[in-house]
């Protein structure tokens, strides 16, 4: 079954207002939860890592007050997508690291922006 | 830094043919893990495998195989007797370090069309 629970799987917003994308570690506590971003026929490109209970770290390029995240409990991790534009549009992943290095991936969040 | 190069984006192969992925790192570490990922056009990325860099011991599960080579920082993907199932993006992946949460960098992919 899933390891990892991501909601919602797609999402049409209108430009300019928020979107909140939830990413749930359903049989394990996850300290630590990745989010991506993929562009089409893209790889994905690591937008930030979120750590339960501190700040995310993100990765160079990656506005933090465009993209907040917010991991509250060991198995929840939130990303929001403030004030939208088209260019936000994408598709969001969000993982999480159980054993060494393996990653386990939620089933993804196309977002797109009108 | 570490890099993944997959220098193959797209391949077409005919149903039944056994066909590999490439896949080429590079890190300056000496401890490191390899993966490879499939990515059906559902979008879910799905894990197939984990090689740790001091085993390079080739790996077989079912029509899938593993060639690790570090002499030449390589970690080629194959599948013999290819399904129309098997069309999917595959990543190759690398990360550093012995313990943690450590990043993952993912290679650009190689799409692959199993045509019946």
């Amino acid at each position: 079954g899933a390891v990892v629970s991501q909601h919602p799987s797609w999402v049409i917003c209108k430009s300019g207002t928020s979107v909140k994308i939830e990413c749930r570690s359903l049989d394990f506590q996850a300290t630590t939860m990745f989010w991506y971003r993929q562009f089409p026929k893209q790889s994905l490109m690591l937008m930030a890592t979120s750590n339960e209970g501190s700040k995310a770290t993100y990765e160079q390029g990656v506005e933090k007050d465009k993209f907040l995240i917010n991991h509250a409990s060991l198995t929840l991790s939130t990303l929001t997508v403030t004030s939208a534009h088209p260019e936000d549009s994408s598709f969001y992943i969000c993982s999480v690291s159980i054993l060494l290095g393996i990653q386990y991936f939620g089933a993804g969040t196309r977002l797109s922006v009108l | 830094a570490q890099k993944v190069t997959q220098a193959q984006t797209e391949i077409s192969v005919v149903e039944k043919e056994d066909v590999t992925l490439d896949c080429v790192y590079e890190t300056r570490d000496t401890t490191y893990y390899l993966f490879w990922y499939k990515q059906p056009p559902s979008g879910e990325l799905v894990f197939l495998i984990r090689r740790n860099s001091f085993d390079e011991q080739n790996e077989i599960s079912g029509r899938y195989s593993w060639n690790f080579q570090k002499s030449t920082s390589s970690f080629n993907f194959t599948i013999t007797a290819s399904q129309v199932v098997d069309s999917a993006v595959y990543f190759c992946a690398l990360s550093e370090g012995s313990g943690g949460y450590q990043k993952v960098t993912f290679g650009i992919g190689t799409k692959l069309q199993v045509i019946p």
